[in-house]
C-alpha cells in the first residue's frame, strides 16, 4: 500500500519566520495528496491537498506542490503567525485506487509559533 | 461546509465498563465512515472501516468484539469500547465520506480516558 514519511518534530519559529515540513511519499499511480491541521484538542481538518503531479495546493498562505519525481509534498508558508500553531499531518489514500478509502497518515510535526 | 460530530467530546470511565462513541454526518448521508486512534504525539492510527448496513472492516492488530462497529444508518457510525481498560485511554476520532467529495471529513475527537 501506499506509505508516507514525514518531517518529525516539534518545530519551533518565532512569528514571521518561514516554515517547511518535508513530505515524502511512496504510491502507486499518482494519488491525491494532503495536508491536514489539528489545532489543540480538535479534529483534523483538511488544510490545503493537490490531486495531480505539479498541481499546487493553497489556503491560509500555506502551499504544497506535488512533486512525482521526488515523490515529494512539502508543506510551506513564508510567515508564520502564532495562531499557525498546530500539528500538521502529511496523507495519501492508502491503497492504489485512491478515491473513497481509507487515508495514511505521516506522524505529524508539532508547530509551535512564539510571539 | 459538510460538518461531522462526536459525542461525547470526553468521557471518563472505570475499568471494566463500556463506552459508546457516535459519529454523526450532519448535513450530507456517509456510506463509508472511519474510525481512527491517536495516541499522544502520534500519528491516528486507522482502526476500522465501517460500511452503511454491513460489517465492519478491522485494521491487522485491532480486535474486533474490543471495539464493536455498527453504522445502522448513512448518517451515524457509533464505536462502542467494551470492558475498557486503562490502556484503551486515547483520542478516537472518526472520518465520514461524502460521495464526489475531495476527500474525507473528519469529527472533532472523543477523548476517552479509563481509570
Amino acid at each position: 500500500g501506499n506509505s508516507v514519511t514525514q518531517m518529525e518534530g516539534p518545530v519551533t519559529l518565532s512569528e514571521e519566520a518561514f516554515l517547511t515540513i518535508n513530505c515524502t511519499y511512496t504510491a502507486t499511480g499518482y494519488p491525491s495528496l494532503f495536508w491536514y491541521v489539528q489545532y489543540p484538542g480538535e479534529g483534523l481538518q483538511l488544510l490545503l491537498k493537490a490531486t495531480k503531479a505539479d498541481d499546487k495546493g493553497s489556503n491560509k498562505g500555506f502551499e504544497a506542490t506535488y512533486r512525482k519525481e521526488t515523490t515529494s509534498f512539502h508543506l510551506e508558508k513564508g510567515s508564520v503567525q502564532v495562531s499557525d500553531s498546530a500539528v500538521y499531518f502529511c496523507a495519501l489514500p492508502g491503497g492504489a485506487q485512491g478515491g473513497s478509502e481509507k487515508l495514511v497518515f505521516g506522524k505529524g510535526t508539532k508547530l509551535t509559533v512564539n510571539p | 461546509g459538510a460538518v461531522v460530530s462526536q459525542h461525547p467530546s470526553r468521557v471518563i470511565c472505570k475499568s471494566g465498563t463500556s463506552v459508546k462513541i457516535e459519529c454523526r454526518s450532519l448535513d450530507f448521508q456517509a456510506t463509508t465512515m472511519f474510525w481512527y486512534r491517536q495516541f499522544p504525539k502520534q500519528s491516528l492510527m486507522l482502526m476500522a472501516t465501517s460500511n452503511e448496513g454491513s460489517k465492519a472492516t478491522y485494521e491487522q492488530g485491532v480486535e474486533k468484539d474490543k471495539f464493536l462497529i455498527n453504522h445502522a444508518s448513512l448518517t451515524l457510525s457509533t464505536l462502542t469500547v467494551t470492558s475498557a481498560h486503562p490502556e484503551d485511554s486515547s483520542f478516537y476520532i472518526c472520518s465520514a465520506d461524502r460521495r464526489g467529495a475531495e476527500t474525507q471529513y473528519f469529527g472533532p475527537g472523543t477523548r476517552l480516558l479509563v481509570l
